[in-house]
């Protein structure tokens, strides 16, 4: 099965909030990452969180971690329209360079 | 420039034809990956070059698949033979895994369209 699992799918209204879930599997993972992808683009870093923190906000980002659950949540403050995209999350193992991506989220902003 | 670069962006090859993709890395990274992103997939790895050591090629979907590094900047990935299969976005990142609190964080190009008709 896929170390980092995410829904395929979230539609929001613009100016609501937005939360993208992930779970994934190693309990020795450093690093969790959420990247986005605008269409038509490589990956972009939003935010990261190490896995000794519970939670880190940056502006309209809070990322929550469950270490207990392995889960992962990205939300999205007051959601803007240029927010549509595809949402990453990624797993770095201890010890590994590897990065592990899920499939990623597909946020759709209805104005 | 100040990012990372792929060319080209868009290829279309015939089936059983061999391609290069070409990944230039973000200026002094050592760090370089390949990945693949097939419609519904997610990004598959396929290879990681690390400095001048042996590469991680444990992702590699076949033997029809290398990728080079040379001077341990500009990389290629070739893909000899190609299958309909093989159509993808194929992605490239490059980061500097030298301390930091970004460490490791992988900045990636705006990827190259194969498709395999």
């Amino acid at each position: 099965g896929e170390d980092v699992e995410q829904s395929l799918f979230l539609s929001v209204r613009e100016g609501d909030s937005s939360v993208i879930n992930c779970t994934y599997t190693d309990s020795s993972s450093t690093y969790l990452y959420w990247y986005k992808q605008e269409p038509g683009a490589g990956l972009q870093l939003l935010t990261y969180i190490f896995s000794n923190m519970d939670m880190k906000q940056d502006q309209r980002l809070t990322v929550l971690l469950n270490k207990k659950d392995k889960h992962l949540s990205l939300r999205i403050a007051d959601t803007q329209t240029g927010d549509s995209a595809i949402y990453f999350c990624a797993e770095k193992k201890r010890g590994y360079q590897k990065v592990t991506f899920g499939i990623g989220t597909k946020l759709q902003v209805i104005p | 420039g100040a990012g990372v670069s792929q060319s080209p962006s868009n290829k279309v090859t015939e089936k059983g034809k061999d391609v290069e993709l070409r990944c230039d890395p973000i200026s002094g990274h050592t760090a370089l990956y390949w990945y693949r992103q097939s419609l519904g997939q997610g990004l598959e790895f396929l290879i990681y070059f690390q400095g001048n050591s042996a590469p991680d090629k444990s992702g590699l979907p076949s033997d029809r698949f290398s990728a080079e590094r040379t001077g341990g900047s500009v990389s290629t990935l070739t893909i000899q033979r190609t299958q309909q299969e093989d159509s993808a976005v194929y992605l490239c990142a490059s980061s500097s895994p030298i301390g930091g609190e970004v460490a490791d964080t992988q900045y990636f190009g705006p990827g190259t369209r194969l498709t395999v008709l």
